[in-house]
């Protein structure tokens, strides 16, 4: 499976501002996915990545907030934007292949805490 | 809509006990159906998936899992649980027809008692 890593791992923001939070793979992937994990609850997809085009957002999650980057096959960013208290939560991403049988792999997160 | 049912929201075991954590799934099609864990403070791990085939998987750190298709469901066992499994397991679904997205249940959070 993929490594996969995220920076920064965990952050303290202040409200009104706003976040990039990075995601590399050591190898090429198809997809690349953003999840949120509020306190103490499940994940929740926001969008996935897709490399070359806009990223296609799950209801309830618009661009303006969470703006997501994939310049290649190997790298994404996402945005948390105009952070309030409520962002506070963990965001993973994930990635899979394309050999059409899907398995997402994660990696570590980013602990955002917004005072 | 599809969903995931994960009826246990807290388990607790003693080390060496036999675990039985249960997953329900609502999906009109042939699901890929996952199991997740998630350490504290850690991000997931696979620990194994179900594709077709055998309907029982086995998967990492002896952990196993079962399909069953008459009653939706893909329960997680392991015969003597350990002390390291102390986390939180969240089972999974994943649509079908292309890139599959993930549908995750509420998860269940394990304690294991020495």
């Amino acid at each position: 499976s993929a490594v996969i890593s995220q920076k920064p791992s965990r952050d303290i923001c202040q409200r009104g501002t706003s976040l990039t939070i990075q995601c590399q793979v050591d190898s090429q992937v198809t997809m690349m996915f953003w999840y949120r994990q509020q306190p103490g609850q499940s994940l929740t997809l926001i969008a996935t990545a897709n490399q070359g085009s806009e990223a296609t957002y799950e209801s309830g999650f618009v661009i303006d907030k969470f703006p997501i980057s994939r310049p290649n096959l190997t790298f994404s960013t996402l945005t948390v934007s105009n952070m309030s208290p409520e962002d506070s939560s963990i965001y993973l991403c994930s990635v899979a292949g394309t050999s059409g049988q899907e398995t997402q792999y994660f990696g570590p997160g980013t602990r955002l805490l917004v005072l | 809509a599809q969903s995931v049912t994960q009826p246990d929201i807290h388990i607790t075991v003693s080390e060496g006990a036999s675990l039985e954590l249960r997953c329900n799934y609502s999906y009109g099609a042939t699901p890929y159906l996952f199991w997740y864990v998630q350490s504290p403070g850690q991000g997931l791990q696979l620990l194994l998936k179900y594709f077709s085939g055998d309907t029982l998987v086995q998967g990492i750190k002896g952990f196993e899992a079962e399909f069953k298709r008459s009653q939706s469901s893909f329960n997680l066992r392991k015969p003597s649980v350990h002390w390291s499994d102390a986390a939180e397991y969240f089972c999974a679904v994943g649509l079908s027809g292309g890139y599959n997205k993930l549908i995750f249940g509420a998860g269940t959070r394990l304690a294991v008692h020495p």
